[in-house]
């Protein structure tokens, strides 16, 4: 069935960078696409943008155009979502999810927290 | 974007009753929407997928119907264990949108 690890809590600075990992366990990164997904404190969710493990060919939220990246490395079946230029509404629980285009995500990940605080 | 309202935002229940959670989306997303689960600290755990496919390992209390602009999932005898959070996706169009959550609290 497979599961997604992503990497541990982070705290920032407002105008840092975070770089938050998502590492496929149990199948193939190649073969999926993997979405980003965040929820601020007491907000909903929201759809960050998603990557092809295939080709990592992205569409991002427009709204984080120009401060997000989306990458994915097959040879540690990992991917990766960096977001710049940090701001204290950045402060959320990040997701990944394996999924692309009108498939429904599968399978999440735990959930990163990043912390913009000064 | 499209926009999903979901209703209700929270529910009492009890132990073996039906429950229905509905989503409304703003304009048409013809089946592509989608249900989870979501308990605190844990992982998001898909329910239903294309509003009525029941996916792998979900008990099949568990079902959603609808298309067009209106889905429900339902649970036909709650159990102990589902009481959490559930929410719809809609995956037609981008940005991809997520209802607002349905809390199931035990009544």
């Amino acid at each position: 069935q497979g599961q997604l690890v992503q990497s541990g809590p982070e705290v920032k600075n407002p105008g840092a960078s975070v770089k938050v990992s998502c590492k496929a366990a149990g199948y193939t990164l190649s073969r999926y696409g993997i979405t980003w997904v965040r929820q601020a404190p007491g907000q909903g969710l929201e759809w960050m943008g998603w990557v092809s493990g295939y080709n990592g060919d992205t569409q991002l939220a427009e709204k984080l155009q120009g401060r997000l990246t989306m990458t994915t490395d097959t040879s540690t079946d990992t991917a990766y979502m960096e977001l710049m230029s940090l701001r204290s509404d950045d402060t959320a629980l990040y997701y990944c999810a394996r999924g692309y285009g009108v498939e429904a995500p599968d399978i999440w990940g735990q959930g990163t927290k990043v912390t913009v605080s000064s | 974007d499209i926009q999903m309202t979901q209703s209700p935002s929270s529910l009492s229940a009890s132990v073996g009753d039906r429950v229905t959670l509905t989503c409304r989306a703003s304009q048409s997303v013809s089946r592509s929407v989608h249900w989870y689960q979501h308990k605190p600290g844990k992982a998001p755990k898909l329910l239903i997928y294309s509003a009525t496919r029941l996916q792998s390992g979900v008990p099949s209390r568990f079902s959603g119907s609808g298309s067009w602009t209106e889905f429900t999932l339902t649970i036909s005898s709650l159990q102990p264990e589902d009481f959490a959070t559930y929410f719809c996706l809609q995956t037609h169009t981008t940005p991809l949108t997520f209802g607002q959550g349905a809390r199931l609290d035990i009544k």
